[in-house]
């Protein structure tokens, strides 16, 4: 089946250190997501992305989808310790509706 | 405005029971999915729906049934639990003007 790589798998950041995740893919995707799943919880939606080349802002988050349209970056800056959980990317395969999920970044933030 | 809801929250079966997870969503989306997640695998696509009416096979669609009952619910059927499908399970819709996804809070399974 179709992959994402999604790395690094996990980190650990020290508080006030920016950090950054990418996924990459073999496959073109038309649309990027960016979501936090915290335990026992469903994924939260935190950036989409809609074409080549966009870099979009949420707050401390910014994320760019890829020139090729096969990789996207997550950036978050002065991480805080209610950044903890599992980020993962997903990609819209083109011309489909099926949405392709990374394995996920686990961010662990020491105070 | 709900958003995306699921029941069960929590289920354990013997294996061999069947059972029905069930998914609504209040926003008017078009689509509707059901995924997967194990440790370590990220989520997985077991069937979705791009529309009432319709229903489409995702990555993992063994052991599984579907029905998209109107616009608003699409359920996940296990005819006959296997330990194998352990797992979390989430339903998500797509708000068709931007394509993004929405998930719900997921169904801890548990098959003995």
């Amino acid at each position: 089946g179709q992959q994402l790589n999604q790395s690094p798998q996990s980190m650990f950041i020290q508080e006030g250190e920016d950090v950054s995740m990418n996924c990459t893919s073999s496959s073109i995707f038309n649309t990027w997501l960016w979501y936090k799943q915290d335990p026992g919880e469903g994924p939260v939606l935190l950036i989409a992305l809609y074409k080549a080349g966009e870099l979009t802002s949420n707050g401390r988050l910014t994320a760019q989808f890829g020139i090729t349209r096969k990789d996207s970056f997550l950036n978050i800056s002065a991480s805080i310790p209610s950044d903890v959980g599992i980020y993962f990317c997903a990609g819209q395969l083109t011309g489909t509706y099926k949405y392709i999920f990374g394995t996920g970044t686990r961010l662990k933030v020491l105070a | 405005n709900a958003g995306v809801t699921q029941t069960p929250k929590f289920q354990v079966l013997k294996t061999g029971q069947s059972m029905t997870l069930q998914c609504a969503q209040d926003m008017n989306h078009n689509s509707m999915y059901w995924y997967r997640q194990d440790p370590g695998m990220g989520l997985r696509l077991i069937y979705y729906s791009a529309s009432e009416g319709t229903t489409d096979k995702g990555e993992v669609p063994n052991g599984y049934n579907v029905s998209r009952l109107n616009k608003r619910e699409f359920s996940l059927r296990l005819e006959s639990a296997a330990p194998s499908q352990t797992s979390v399970y989430f339903c998500a819709s797509i708000s068709g003007g931007t394509d993004t996804q929405y998930f719900g809070p997921g169904t801890r399974l548990t098959v003995l």
